[in-house]
């Protein structure tokens, strides 16, 4: 299994307030990304990292920052967190050699109260 | 555009039938890459296989098999002999090589014992 982990695993938090997700790799891979899983919308790219400090947005981008200031960590931000970014987040690595073989983390579960 | 087409939405068989899972895609890329993940009831996502567009040779893994047939853009999984382990929620997902990978929805295999 690929070395990625995910904190916290859990999170509930109140509508205004700021929540960071944080990724963690030992892969070394060089890309990283960040999903949200919803029912009824499979997994949606939020952003997406492809090297230290290079960062893009993804197809849900509003109300998420991104940092990558270390290879092996990805954090993501909801700079005021909305009930409707309540969801599943995952995080994501890959190699660009691998034809985007993506592996997963174990996700993390946000609710927006 | 890419688009990734998972049509059964839920899917219930007994223990020991076979049973297939379909995917239908598009996209405008000559070269590109399908992949099947599986999310157990435990929620992480497992890598199952990649195709190359390229290669249109069916793969076997033990009791899986996947199907890819560029005429009809279809990247079928069939599961023999189905087991109570095999219950998850499979993605099929479609990707032309970038950071880019575009999901399907999903479906729901539940597998009675």
């Amino acid at each position: 299994d690929a070395g990625i982990t995910q904190s916290p695993r859990h999170k509930v938090t109140e509508t205004g307030t700021p929540v960071t997700l944080r990724c963690h790799q030992t892969e070394n891979h060089r890309y990283m990304y960040w999903y949200r899983q919803d029912p009824g919308h499979g997994l949606r790219l939020i952003h997406y990292s492809y090297g230290v400090k290079d960062t893009d947005k993804g197809e849900v981008s509003d109300g998420y920052s991104v940092s990558r200031s270390k290879t092996e960590d990805f954090l993501l931000t909801l700079e005021s967190a909305t009930s409707s970014q309540t969801s599943v987040y995952f995080c994501a690595i890959s190699e660009p050699s691998s034809y985007n073989e993506q592996f997963f983390g174990p996700g993390t579960r946000l609710t927006v109260l | 555009a890419q688009k990734v087409t998972q049509a059964q939405t839920e899917i219930s068989v007994v223990e020991k039938e076979d049973v297939t899972l379909d995917c239908v895609y598009e996209t405008r890329d000559t070269t590109y890459y399908l992949f099947w993940y599986k999310q157990p009831p435990s929620g992480e996502l497992v890598f199952l296989i990649r195709r190359n567009s390229f290669d249109e040779q069916n793969e076997i893994s033990g009791r899986y098999s996947w199907n890819f047939q560029k005429s009809t853009s279809s990247f079928n999984f069939t599961i023999t002999a189905s087991q109570v382990v095999d219950s998850a929620v499979y993605f099929c997902a479609l990707s032309p090589g970038s950071y880019q990978l575009t999901f399907g929805k999903g479906t729901k295999l539940s597998v009675i014992p």
